[in-house]
């Protein structure tokens, strides 16, 4: 089992929809998370870290439920500039520094 | 504001030949990484370092070898190029403010094909 799965969409959505995006952790020692995105052929950036109370950063909203291992990223309002692939990333801290254990995206595609 | 800066941006290597890609970042991050990224696969961790004389194998460290003189350097060499080299790699620095502030920041990418 990978240590953190997506799916890969396409999510093919219309300009002004709501999108919700989930993914599933492994290792329940898992400390951290965060949703990266990436533009295509581009380096992946920081979209937004995931606290256990939920957080919200415009339209954006990240969720974790650590019992169920899961993640999630609700986007609304959807615009032709989110298009991308989102990365949902986990942190297993250890020894001095941690690794970041990125899944393989999920596609969003958002149409005029 | 540089951050990270990886070179080259594109290579074509012939099977067996030996490269390697820069990596460097001005932002005196102690950890530093090297990931590919393939059609399908995501990001996998090839090495990493947690800070100047110190590396580490990841996920996929077989035909790559990594070295850290310095904290602001980092480069991945490959020894004897194969075509299951082909990939997209990416060098990312990564901050130390703790685990829920921890961001990586990534160079621009280097797509490599080998022939």
């Amino acid at each position: 089992r990978k240590e953190v799965e997506q799916d890969p969409g396409p999510f093919n959505v219309p300009e002004g929809a709501t999108v919700a995006f989930n993914c599933t952790y492994s290792n329940s020692a898992s400390q951290s998370f965060f949703w990266y995105r990436q533009d295509c052929r581009k380096e992946p950036k920081l979209l937004m870290s995931v606290y256990s109370s939920g957080n919200e950063d415009g339209r954006f909203t990240a969720q974790l439920n650590r019992a169920s291992q899961y993640i999630s990223l609700l986007i609304r309002d959807s615009k032709l500039s989110d298009s991308a692939t989102y990365l949902c990333v986990v942190l297993n801290y250890g020894g001095s520094q941690g690794n970041l254990i990125f899944g393989k995206g999920t596609k969003l595609s958002v149409k005029p | 504001n540089a951050g990270v800066t990886q070179t080259p941006k594109f290579q074509v290597l012939k099977t067996g030949q030996s490269m390697t890609l820069q990596c460097a970042q001005d932002m005196n991050h102690e950890y530093m990484s090297w990931y590919r990224q393939d059609p399908g696969m995501g990001l996998r961790l090839i090495h990493y370092s947690v800070g100047a004389g110190i590396t580490d194998q990841g996920e996929v460290p077989n035909g790559y070898n990594v070295s850290r003189s310095t904290t602001e350097d980092f480069p991945l060499r490959l020894l004897s190029a194969a075509p299951s080299q082909t990939s997209v790699y990416f060098c990312a620095s990564t901050n130390s403010r703790g685990a829920m502030n921890t961001e990586a920041f990534f160079g621009q990418g280097t797509r490599l094909t080998v022939v």
